[in-house]
Parts: C-alpha cells; sequence; structure tokens
C-alpha cells in the first residue's frame, strides 16, 4: 500500500526560527509533491508544490525534494506565530491519486 | 478570487438520520473530489469525478453513502442513515483535471452525528 509519512508533532519552534517540516513517501514513481497548512477547524490550502528534484523557494517557504531517497521537505523561515497550524504533505502517485500523510503540527512560540 | 463553495458548515444531525452536502467547484473545474477527514488524521477520499462520471470510489462506504455530479458542474454527497462513526470533516476539491493538476479546497462541512 502506498504510504506518506510525517511526523505527527507537535513541532515547537521559536518564533524568528527556522521550522523543518519532513515527509517520506514510499512510491517511487511519485511525481508531484504538494505540501498544504491546515488552520485548526479549518480546511487544507496550498503553501508550495514541487516536481523536480532540488529546492524551490516561494517567500519564506522552501520545498526541497530528493527523490532517490523519497524524501520531501519544508522549511519555513524567519517562523511567526500565524504559522502554527498542522501541514500535510500530499503525493501524486504513478495514478495521479493524492496520497496525504496524517500531517505534522507546529506550534510557533513567541 | 475563485474558490470551492460547500454548505452547510456545520451539520449536527442523530444517528440514523439523512444528511447531504452540497459542493460547487472552482468554475471549469472538471473533476471534483470529495474527502473525509477525521481529527488527526489526512484527508481520505470517498470519490472522485470527472465531469459527470465516478472514476474512483473505492473507499466509499456504498452502503450508505452516495455522492452525484449530473450535470458536471454541483455535486452533493449523502449519507443515509448517518452513524455515530461519520463525525468528521467532510471536504470538498476540484481540480482542472485529473493528471498534475492542482487540488483546491472549499471550506468544508463539520458534522456531528449525536
Amino acid at each position: 500500500q502506498k504510504e506518506v509519512e510525517q511526523n505527527s508533532g507537535p513541532l515547537s519552534v521559536p518564533e524568528g526560527a527556522i521550522a523543518s517540516l519532513n515527509c517520506t513517501y514510499s512510491d517511487r514513481g511519485s511525481q508531484s509533491f504538494f505540501w498544504y497548512r491546515q488552520y485548526s477547524g479549518k480546511s487544507p490550502e496550498l503553501i508550495m508544490f514541487i516536481y523536480s528534484n532540488g529546492d524551490k523557494e516561494d517567500g519564506r517557504f522552501t520545498a526541497q525534494l530528493n527523490k532517490a531517497s523519497q524524501y520531501v521537505s519544508l522549511l519555513i523561515r524567519d517562523s511567526q506565530p500565524s504559522d502554527s497550524a498542522t501541514y500535510l504533505c500530499a503525493v501524486k502517485d504513478s495514478n495521479y491519486q493524492l496520497i496525504w500523510g496524517a500531517g505534522t503540527k507546529l506550534i510557533i512560540k513567541p | 478570487e475563485a474558490e470551492v463553495a460547500q454548505s452547510p458548515r456545520y451539520k449536527i444531525t442523530e444517528k440514523s438520520q439523512a444528511v447531504a452536502f452540497w459542493c460547487d467547484p472552482i468554475s471549469g473545474h472538471a473533476t471534483l473530489y470529495w474527502y473525509r477527514q477525521i481529527l488527526g488524521q489526512g484527508p481520505e477520499l470517498l470519490v472522485q469525478f470527472q465531469d459527470e462520471s465516478v472514476v474512483d470510489d473505492s473507499q466509499l462506504p456504498k452502503d450508505r453513502f452516495s455522492a452525484e455530479r449530473l450535470k458536471g458542474v454541483d455535486s452533493t454527497l449523502k449519507i443515509q442513515p448517518a452513524e455515530l462513526g461519520d463525525s468528521a470533516m467532510y471536504l470538498c476539491a476540484s481540480s482542472l483535471g485529473r493528471g498534475e493538476n492542482i487540488q483546491y479546497f472549499g471550506a468544508g462541512t463539520r458534522l456531528s452525528v449525536l
């Protein structure tokens, strides 16, 4: 069964520091990788997507993909209290189905 | 900004009752998804439509759940009868197509079954 694994957390990071969120996946044929942010009681909101090996930066967010290691990460620089949320990793497999991780809860401490 | 519309936002019902959720995807989006999300878990795909056709309903409990997208635009998800274990967030998402396209979510419906 295809799986996406995330540490459930909570991950506690001081305000202004870098938050690093990690995700591993089992399907080597996966081509697209997504990070969604979900505030408590709200629906998931797309933060970043990445298709190619390496880094992709968007403002304070950087997605990193290593297909050989089947590993994708999200870095949040200059973390703010408003970044406190659950971050969901989603991987589109070789059948174009989106496989979801259970999410990592991130807490930014002022 | 275009968005996925869902209603109602909240629904409280008693077990054995029928409930229905409605979703209107972003205009032009051919693919529509219904997910169920239990607290502390990732979304679980219940059903996926391509236009008006079901392309994946393998995880839909068909004895009590049904979904339709008759004209290939808006969609309804129904539960009859509701059970206590159905309490969850029901999310609708849409994308341009099935391939590499990004899924955008509506606000969701929080269902509580008493």
